[in-house]
C-alpha cells in the first residue's frame, strides 16, 4: 500500500536554529500534501497545505515565514521550522491524500531547547 | 464549517468488557469518515473508514463503526477490550477542499 517516509523521528535542536522535515511518498506520487502539528495530548491541527509545483496554502494563524513549506517534486514536501523556539516543540506529522484515504508520516517529535 | 466531536475525552473499561466511542459530525453532504488510533509517541494508525455504502463498517482489530445520517454520528464500537487497546482515538471527516478535520480524541485506558 501507499507509504509515507517521514524523517527524521525526532530531532532536538537549539533556540534560533532551523529544522528541516521531510515527507517523501514512496510507491505513489503525492500531489497535496498536509501538515499538521500536535501538542501532546491534544488533537492534530492542521498546519498548511502543500501542492506541488506551488505555493502552500497555510491555516488562520499559522505563520508562513516561520513555517516554511516546499513542495518541489511529486514524492518530496518538506517543512522548515525557521528560528526555532521552545515554544515550537511538538509533534509533526504529514499527511497525503489517495483513492484509499489519507496516508501518514510517521511523525517527528521536534525539541527546541 | 466541518467539524468532529468526539464528547468522550477519557474513557477507562476493564479488558474483556464492550466498548463505545462517540464522533459526531458537522457536514452538509454524505461525509467521508475516518478512525484512527494512536499509541504514545508513535503515528496514526487507520482502524476504519466510511466513504459510502453499508452503514456498518468493519475495520482492524475487531473495530467496528456505523454511520447514523440522522444522528450525525460515527460511533467506533468494539464488543470486547484488550489492554493493547489503550491508545488515543481520533475521529476525522473529510472537508470540501479535501482537508482532514480530525476530534478533539478520546483517551482509552483499558483496566485488567
Amino acid at each position: 500500500g501507499a507509504v509515507v517516509s517521514q524523517h527524521p523521528s525526532w530531532v532536538i535542536c537549539k533556540s534560533g536554529t532551523s529544522v528541516k522535515i521531510e515527507c517523501r511518498s514512496l510507491d505513489f506520487q503525492a500531489t497535496t500534501m498536509f501538515w499538521y502539528r500536535q501538542f501532546p495530548k491534544q488533537s492534530l491541527m492542521l498546519m498548511a497545505t502543500s501542492n506541488e509545483g506551488s505555493k502552500a496554502t497555510y491555516e488562520q494563524g499559522v505563520e508562513k515565514d516561520k513555517f516554511l513549506i516546499n513542495h518541489a517534486s511529486l514524492t518530496l514536501s518538506t517543512l522548515t521550522v525557521t528560528s526555532a523556539h521552545p515554544e515550537d516543540s511538538s509533534f509533526y506529522i504529514c499527511s497525503a491524500p489517495g483513492a484509499g484515504g489519507y496516508t501518514f508520516g510517521s511523525g517527528t517529535r521536534l525539541t527546541v531547547v | 464549517a466541518q467539524s468532529v466531536t468526539q464528547p468522550d475525552i477519557h474513557i477507562t473499561v476493564s479488558e474483556g468488557a464492550s466498548l463505545e466511542l462517540r464522533c459526531n459530525y458537522s457536514y452538509g453532504a454524505t461525509p467521508y469518515l475516518f478512525w484512527y488510533v494512536q499509541s504514545p509517541g508513535q503515528g496514526l494508525q487507520l482502524l476504519l473508514k466510511y466513504f459510502s455504502g453499508d452503514t456498518l463498517v468493519q475495520g482492524i482489530k475487531g473495530f467496528e463503526a456505523e454511520f447514523k445520517r440522522s444522528q450525525s454520528s460515527f460511533n467506533l464500537r468494539k464488543p470486547s477490550v484488550h489492554w493493547s487497546d489503550a491508545a488515543e482515538y481520533f475521529c476525522a471527516v473529510v472537508s470540501n477542499t479535501d482537508k482532514l478535520i480530525f476530534g478533539t480524541g478520546t483517551r482509552l485506558q483499558v483496566f485488567p
